[in-house]
């Protein structure tokens, strides 16, 4: 079975300034893709990014940045010139295919604290 | 477009009552799915279909969970009887299989209290 870890159960960071979230996972699969989801205290779900684990390319949504390391399974978000309104809750997900034909698997999340 | 609807938004019942939420799809969106978030086990898929059919639901927690669908516009998950370990926010989620959007997309959620 697939598993998704995201390791900071808690992260804090300064307005303006840039942080890196963790996640890592666990598959056999070659082709599959990767998700970060947002959870503000609303908590509606809202998709940040996505990549495809065939594309070489890291995926970029504005401030939103991941670093995709296939071979560590390793996916991790950068946001950029953080802003009071990315305080949230952050899952990482996996799906073997493209979220219309599976489910998702979610880690524990990453409590996104940003100091004003 | 409307989003993903959920009913109730909130639900407090006593153990052993019945407990049936609900969710209508995207209109044009063939996949859904249903997942429960806690705090010690995070969200969790428990079931989804594929164009109406069930197609997998290993991830229903034990046989007083059920979940239908019996058209493309409305699914029910239903618990029976209700305990207190079920408390939970439950989300349901629909996509589309076409490919032109396959982003999951979210209800807002209900926040489910047994007492």
């Amino acid at each position: 079975a697939q598993t998704v870890t995201q390791s900071q159960p808690e992260m804090s960071v300064q307005e303006a300034e840039t942080v890196t979230l963790s996640c890592t996972y666990d598959t056999s699969e070659s082709d599959y893709y990767l998700f970060w989801y947002k959870q503000p205290p609303s908590r509606q779900m809202i998709l940040v990014i996505r990549q495809e684990a065939y594309k070489q390319q890291n995926a970029t949504e504005n401030r939103f940045s991941v670093n995709f390391q296939k071979a560590a399974k390793s996916f991790s978000l950068k946001i950029s010139d953080s802003q009071l309104g990315d305080a949230a809750m952050y899952f990482c997900a996996y799906a073997m295919s493209m979220g219309g034909a599976d489910g998702l698997t979610f880690g524990k999340g990453t409590h996104l604290i940003i100091q004003p | 477009d409307a989003g993903v609807i959920q009913s109730p938004r909130h639900e407090v019942t006593e153990m052993g009552q019945e407990v049936t939420l609900r969710c209508k799809p995207i209109s044009g969106h063939n996949s859904l799915f249903w997942y429960r978030q806690t705090m010690m086990r995070g969200l969790e898929l428990l079931i989804y279909f594929n164009n109406n059919v069930p197609i997998d639901d290993s991830g229903m927690p034990e046989d007083r969970f059920s979940a239908k669908m019996p058209n493309a516009s409305f699914s029910t998950l239903k618990i029976q009887p209700s305990e207190p370990r079920d408390s939970a926010v439950y989300f349901c989620a629909s996509s589309s299989l076409a490919g032109i959007s396959y982003e999951q997309y979210f209800g807002p959620g209900t926040r489910l209290t047994v007492t």
